[in-house]
């Protein structure tokens, strides 16, 4: 079974401060892909980034970056100089290649406030 | 072009009652997934469909049913309302599953209040 934890609940940080949210993934498959979402106030679901597991390359992508490490199952993700407009909930989310599907696994979501 | 439409945007219902949830999937979508998100916590996986098929299933009671038409577009149905069924319901199209790989898009959602 597929399974996805986020520590932290809420965090809150200054503007122009940098912001990483922690997620730790279970799977006993060898093939998945790994994913962030961001989820504003208004409720939709707005994709971030995507990894798959043979790709530990970590990179950057304007403000957005993450850390993949399969030694440790994690996949977290940071925001630098954080805007205001960042202020939302970041999901982490799996989904495993073996499914006949692509049904993904999410966290319990991180709350993130910017403060002015 | 139009990305994931969802309808109603709101609903009340009573307990014991039935809904119908609809989704329109971005156009050349043939995939729709329908996800349940319970205030503070993160979406839980309800069906797939593709090409009218159900493709899964989540660990959900046989109260919530699905389908999808010829066009694409689905409905969740959802029988005997109970308070715990109070949720945002969002729909995400893909082009097919089975690729992992396939980035989900996802609607506005319908937010249901049973009461």
């Amino acid at each position: 079974a597929q399974k996805v934890t986020q520590a932290q609940t809420e965090i809150s940080v200054v503007e122009k401060e940098d912001v990483t949210l922690d997620c730790v993934y279970e799977t006993r498959d060898t093939t998945y892909y790994l994913f962030w979402y961001k989820q504003p106030p208004s409720g939709e679901l707005v994709f971030l980034i995507r990894r798959n597991s043979f790709d530990e390359q970590n990179e950057i992508s304007g403000r957005y970056s993450w850390n993949f490490q399969k030694s440790t199952s994690s996949f977290n993700f940071t925001i630098t100089a954080s805007q205001v407009v960042d202020s939302a909930v970041y999901f982490c989310a799996l989904s495993e290649a073996d499914y006949g599907n692509n049904r993904l696994a999410f966290g319990k979501g991180n709350q993130v406030v910017v403060i002015p | 072009d139009a990305g994931v439409t969802q309808s109603p945007t709101h609903l009340i219902k009573t307990r014991g009652q039935q809904v119908t949830l609809r989704c329109s999937p971005i156009s050349g979508h043939k995939s729709v997934s329908w996800y349940q998100q319970v205030l503070g916590q993160g979406p839980q996986f309800i069906f797939q469909y593709y090409e009218k098929e159900e493709r899964g299933r989540g660990n959900f009671p046989d109260r919530f049913s699905a389908r999808q038409f010829p066009n694409y577009s689905s409905e969740l149905n959802v029988n005997a309302l109970l308070l715990g069924d109070s949720a945002l319901y969002l729909c995400a199209s893909s082009p097919a599953p089975g690729s992992s790989y396939n980035e989900q898009f996802f609607g506005p959602g319908t937010r249901l209040t049973v009461l």
